[in-house]
């Protein structure tokens, strides 16, 4: 266990199923983020919420639609998912400043998802 | 469009061997370097945050130094073992608030 949690291991969805993965942090970080891998890509990021406040990237088709309720979870609802979707995704946390530095990540194990 | 780069995208080296790689970042803005490692089946896992140019860090038998002027910096394994055998990040903050850009990774296998 790395203090960062993710649910579940492996989806495997339908294309018109409604679906959430789950990320827990008990280390008190204030920042936490989507990561995306697809085969032979770099990390790719989706959403962050740092400081409160929720950045994201704006190719992130909007079936994919972040949560955060607290400084310890985080969601990632999926909707409407197309097979291109079928990739591992990673969430992380980290401390981040007031004057913006960061430390470095805690990855969770991620979520393999699959879109059939 | 911020652009990490690593090189090699793969290396495959004895055991005992010593061996480096390489993230080159851009030069301007710059406000950290991240290296992590990356066992398969397993979560990435941070190594060192550089901020500084000229810094050397190190960790056991693995060290990493930093150039932010030319912006690049290079990984160093020391005798690599098996258990060395993973894939090496690199990662630049976009801007200040943690938001990490990922090179593609170098990944080292080591045999025995």
């Amino acid at each position: 266990e790395t203090g960062v949690t993710q649910t579940p291991r492996h989806l495997v969805m339908g294309m018109t199923n409604k679906k959430s993965l789950k990320c827990e942090q008990h280390l008190g970080h204030n920042a936490m983020y989507w990561y995306k891998q697809s085969a032979k890509k770099p990390l790719e990021l989706m959403f962050v919420y740092s400081l409160e406040e929720r950045v994201e990237n704006n190719s992130v088709p909007s079936r994919f639609s972040p949560e955060c309720p607290n400084s310890s979870h985080l969601f990632l609802h999926l909707h409407t998912l197309q097979p291109e979707d079928s990739a591992l995704y990673l969430c992380a946390s980290s401390q981040v400043t007031g004057t913006g530095d960061t430390y470095g990540y805690t990855f969770g194990s991620g979520t393999r998802l699959t879109v059939v | 469009i911020l652009n990490v780069e690593q090189s090699p995208q793969s290396l495959h080296v004895q055991e005992g061997d010593s061996t480096n790689f390489t993230c080159s970042f851009p030069s301007s803005n710059f406000y950290a370097l991240h290296w992590y490692r990356w066992e398969t089946a397993k979560s990435p896992e941070a190594l060192f945050v550089m901020t500084l140019n000229g810094d050397e860090k190190k960790k056991g038998r693995i060290s990493a130094t930093l150039n932010t002027k030319e912006g690049y910096s290079y990984l160093y394994i020391k005798g690599s073992q098996p258990e060395d055998s993973a894939t090496y990040l690199c990662a630049f903050p976009y801007n200040q608030g943690g938001k990490l850009i990922f090179g593609q990774g170098t990944e080292l296998s080591v045999k025995p």
